[in-house]
């Protein structure tokens, strides 16, 4: 496509649900990354794939918070048994080439509330 | 913790002025990024500049790294109300993967 791709756009949970935010990205790009920000606050990262290798997650919160992309191209983040201190927008980025220094593009995000 | 720190935090100017952002960073890296957020929006490149670079334009954008001083300042000039967003900067760390983000700067051009 001709952007990041995320779904679903809004998705509020009951607190203990499970959920799984999809990402598309732009297709060929290498690298994505995973971050999510808070009101007000600049996007704190998560987690990086370079294709379906997961070389970085030093930024998952907690145990309950699961990252994949099986093959290379769409990637999944997974909450479980979601807290209210979960509510943000997860927002994703691909990068064409880790070793091109070249810019992100994010997509719009997808704005999670725990009720 | 995020990397990039920047400065103001907040700032209101007059459309026309000139709005100065800086973004300052504590390890080595391999390139700045400048983005911008509208409410409730995605975030929007606006300029990469890489470690061996000292200053780039583009269009009413001006970026100047100083990586001796793990600093960087982003100038639109001739401001519109149009650029009223918060603006990040973002830095790709030597040899890592991850791209850290600062807290950013709110802008506020009044028409």
């Amino acid at each position: 496509g001709a952007g990041v791709s995320q779904s679903p756009r809004y998705k509020v949970a009951k607190r203990g649900q499970d959920v799984a935010l999809r990402c598309d990205p732009i297709s060929g790009h290498v690298s994505l990354f995973w971050y999510q920000q808070a009101l007000g606050q600049g996007p704190e990262f998560l987690t990086y794939f370079q294709n379906e290798a997961q070389l970085d997650k030093s930024g998952l919160p907690s145990d309950r918070f699961f990252a994949e992309r099986p093959e290379g191209s769409v990637s999944t983040l997974k909450i479980q048994r979601t807290q209210q201190e979960d509510s943000a927008v997860y927002l994703c980025a691909s990068s064409l080439d880790p070793q091109m220094n070249t810019e992100a593009f994010f997509g719009q995000g997808t704005r999670l509330t725990v009720v | 913790s995020q990397q990039g720190e920047e400065d103001p935090q907040a700032l209101s100017i007059q459309e026309g002025e000139n709005a100065t952002m800086n973004c300052s960073y504590k390890t080595s890296i391999n390139n700045l990024q400048w983005y911008r957020q509208n409410s409730g929006r995605g975030l929007v490149h606006l300029i990469l500049i890489r470690s061996n670079e000292r200053e780039k334009h583009s269009g009413r954008l001006r970026v100047t790294l100083d990586t001796s001083k793990k600093s960087s300042s982003l100038l639109i000039t001739a401001s519109r109300a149009a650029d009223t967003a918060s603006y990040f900067c973002a830095t790709e760390k030597t040899g890592g993967f991850k791209t850290i983000f600062g807290a950013g700067t709110r802008l506020f051009v009044k028409a």
